[in-house]
């Protein structure tokens, strides 16, 4: 069984820049969370997907940041305009359902902003 | 607030010198405490789930436990290849994210 995809690996930008963060979840796995994790910190949760809804994205930037998953599959996350404390590494990760409560995570695409 | 606690931030260890990681939490529920792996430059991998008190399972060279109020990751005779950094989570209702810790980052010398 494949694993979480994501793309790209590495990016760095200037400040002010937009960038997308693209994930592709297990096949089958019907909810999608996109977290943040700064250097020396835990993941921390942006926003979650059951299938192409939005169940939780309390925390995030909604200002800068925006995501997508039209087809209940695959997710696009976006900054814009980037800011320096963005810098970080984005996870995807993702579960069968909201009652199955493992997730199972991607490699992260660590964003350097400049 | 929930909020999840984990010590030490660091730990050295001899390959072969046993030792634990705790994990402290308060959440205003708990549908279940999760464990990851995560080695650098890669996503967390997972280890294990934990539900109610006095719950404890096992993978190779590791032991996790649960109380009512912390969890702990026992690493029995650890091998280099321990060496990465171990991520507590709470997950505090079905289906709601999870909620890390800053992690433990153990590192094994032979």
């Amino acid at each position: 069984e494949a694993g979480v995809a994501q793309s790209p690996r590495y990016k760095i930008i200037e400040k002010r820049q937009s960038v997308a963060f693209w994930c592709n979840p297990i096949s089958g796995h019907a909810t999608l969370y996109w977290y943040q994790q700064i250097l020396g910190q835990g993941p921390k949760l942006l926003i979650q997907f059951q299938n192409n809804g939005v169940v939780d994205d309390s925390q995030l930037p909604k200002d800068r940041f925006s995501a997508e998953r039209l087809k209940g599959v695959d997710s696009t996350l976006k900054i814009q305009p980037a800011k320096l404390e963005d810098s970080a590494v984005y996870l995807c990760a993702s579960s069968r359902g909201q009652s199955y409560n493992e997730q199972f995570f991607g490699p992260g695409t660590r964003l350097t902003v400049l | 607030e929930d909020q999840v606690t984990q010590s030490p931030e660091a730990l050295r260890l001899q390959e072969g010198e046993s030792s634990s990681l705790n994990c402290s939490y308060t959440v205003s529920g708990l549908r279940g405490l999760f464990w990851y792996r995560q080695d650098p430059g890669k996503g967390p991998e997972f280890l294990f789930t934990l539900y109610s008190a006095g719950e404890e399972k096992e993978k190779e060279r590791l032991k996790a436990t649960l109380t009512k109020k912390e969890s702990f990751l026992h690493i029995t005779a650890p091998k280099p290849e321990d060496s990465a950094t171990y991520l507590c989570a709470v997950m505090p209702q079905a289906g709601t994210a999870l909620i890390f810790g800053k992690g433990t980052t153990l590192s094994v010398s032979s």
